[in-house]
């Protein structure tokens, strides 16, 4: 069975501009969860979506970020205008809401975004 | 206020020597204790949980309720232990992952 995906693995983009990160999770995982760490600091939470529904979104950090889960199933991220300050690796988790492993969050391999 | 603090940035040791990692953390209520561990070029993965009480690598965990403590043990490390581990928290249900700053584990020969 395929892990959690994104892609891309790694983005290098210029202050200003905009940046689009994506998240497969694994298929009948109906929880989705985006985080974030900046370098030297800890992995925080961006948001959760129940399948298509934003379930908690306190962790993002300001209205330049955008998250959508349209239909259910992958994710995008999108930092738009994209600043300094959102460099660091950005990970995607999901986790089935029913059976075996709904207390488990299965991690991506992460995008590591570079502003410059 | 959620937090997990792992004080400690880099832990070296000799292979067969005990590990301990330590883990405390701050929380309103009855939280779920995790370590996930990241292996070099891999991704984030659980390594274990408190409510499984399970030993997985050799590695233990025991949740101190009264020092708020989830300290991460092993007693004799092996030199593919080397990674970086996490602690985490969460309330029950499908909530969101409060991670500690991580520690670095390294075994040397």
């Amino acid at each position: 069975e395929a892990g959690v995906t994104q892609f891309p693995s790694h983005s290098v983009i210029e202050k200003g501009q905009t940046v689009t990160l994506r998240c497969d999770p694994i298929s009948g995982h109906d929880n989705l969860y985006w985080y974030r760490r900046v370098m030297g600091k800890e992995i925080k939470f961006l948001l959760h979506f129940v399948k298509e529904s934003k379930q908690d979104e306190s962790g993002m950090p300001n209205n330049r970020f955008l998250a959508e889960r349209t239909g259910g199933t992958y994710s995008t991220l999108k930092v738009q205008p994209a600043e300094l300050e959102d460099s660091g690796v950005y990970f995607c988790a999901s986790s089935p809401l029913w059976g075996p492993g709904t207390d488990t969050q299965y991690f991506g391999p992460g995008t590591r975004l570079t502003v410059l | 206020a959620q937090r997990v603090t792992q004080p400690e940035k880099l832990l070296s040791v000799f292979k067969g020597a005990p590990v301990e990692l330590k883990c405390n953390y701050s929380y309103s209520g009855s939280p779920e204790l995790f370590w996930y561990v990241q292996y070099s070029r891999q991704r984030l993965q659980l390594l274990l949980r408190h409510i499984s009480r399970e030993s997985i690598k050799g590695f233990t965990a025991d949740l101190n309720k009264g020092e708020t403590s989830f300290h991460l043990k092993k007693p004799f490390a092996q030199e593919e232990d080397s990674a970086m581990y996490y602690c985490a928290l969460s309330g029950t249900g499908f909530q969101k992952l409060v991670f500690g700053t991580g520690t670095r584990l390294l075994v040397s020969p």
